[in-house]
C-alpha cells in the first residue's frame, strides 16, 4: 500500500538559521503533495503545495522540492523562527478504486532554539 | 469569514456507545473530509464528501459512516465505540475535490472508556 513518511521524527535549529524537512512517498500515481504545520491543540495548517509536475515551488520563507525520480519531497524553512517551532506533516493525494485519498507521513517535531 | 468549526470539542463516550460529530465548512467551500489522528501521529483519512456524495473512502471500518448536507456541513458517525476510537478527529473543508487547499477545523477529542 502506499506510505509516507519522513525522515527524521525530531529536528533542532538554532533560530536564524535554515531548516529542512525530508518526506518519502512510495505511490508514484500521486499527483497533489503538501505540506502541513500542526501547533499543539490545534488542526494542521497549510503551508505549501506542489502538483507532481512541478520540482520546485517557493512561498514566504518555504521552499518545496519534489523529487519524482526517488520519491522525496521536502520543506525548506529560511530563517527559522520560534514561531516555526510545530509538528510538520507531509501529505499526498491520489486517486483509488476507492476514490480520494489523502496519506500523511508521522510528522517531524520542529524545535527553534532562541 | 469564520474558519472551519466542530462540535463537540470534547467528547467522553462508553465502549459500545455510538457518537456524532459535526463540522461546519468554510463558506463557499463544498468538499468536507474526516481524519482521524491518534496522539503522536499523522492524521488518518477517513472520508471526503462533496456536494452530498462521498468521493473518496478511507481504510476503516463501516462502524464509521458519515453524511454531507444541503448546506455543506457534516457529521461523522462512529457505532460500537471501541477503546481504539480514542483520537482526534479532524474536518477539513476545501472548494472542491481536486488539488485544493485543505482547512483544518481544531478538531472533536473524543475520549472512549
Amino acid at each position: 500500500g502506499e506510505s509516507v513518511g519522513l525522515h527524521l521524527p525530531t529536528l533542532s535549529v538554532q533560530e536564524g538559521d535554515n531548516s529542512i524537512i525530508n518526506c518519502a512517498y512510495s505511490n508514484s500515481a500521486s499527483d497533489y503533495f503538501i505540506w502541513y504545520k500542526q501547533e499543539s491543540g490545534k488542526g494542521p495548517q497549510f503551508i505549501i503545495d506542489i502538483r507532481s509536475n512541478m520540482d520546485k515551488r517557493q512561498g514566504q520563507r518555504v521552499t518545496v522540492l519534489l523529487n519524482k525520480t526517488v520519491k522525496h519531497l521536502s520543506l525548506q524553512i529560511a530563517a527559522t523562527q520560534p514561531g516555526d517551532s510545530a509538528v510538520y506533516f507531509c501529505a499526498e493525494n491520489s486517486w483509488s478504486n476507492t476514490g480520494n485519498q489523502f496519506y500523511f507521513g508521522t510528522g517531524t517535531s520542529l524545535t527553534v532554539i532562541p | 469569514d469564520a474558519g472551519v468549526t466542530q462540535s463537540p470539542t470534547h467528547l467522553i463516550k462508553t465502549r459500545g456507545q455510538h457518537v456524532t460529530l459535526r463540522c461546519s465548512p468554510i463558506s463557499g467551500h463544498k468538499s468536507v473530509s474526516w481524519y482521524q489522528q491518534v496522539l503522536g501521529q499523522g492524521p488518518q483519512f477517513i472520508f471526503q464528501y462533496y456536494e452530498k456524495e462521498e468521493r473518496g473512502r478511507g481504510n476503516f471500518p463501516d462502524r464509521f459512516s458519515a453524511r454531507q448536507f444541503p448546506n455543506y456541513s457534516s457529521e461523522l458517525n462512529v457505532n460500537a465505540l471501541l477503546l481504539g476510537d480514542s483520537a482526534l478527529y479532524l474536518c477539513a473543508s476545501s472548494p472542491g475535490t481536486g488539488n485544493y487547499e485543505q482547512y483544518f477545523g481544531p478538531g472533536t477529542r473524543l475520549t472512549v472508556t
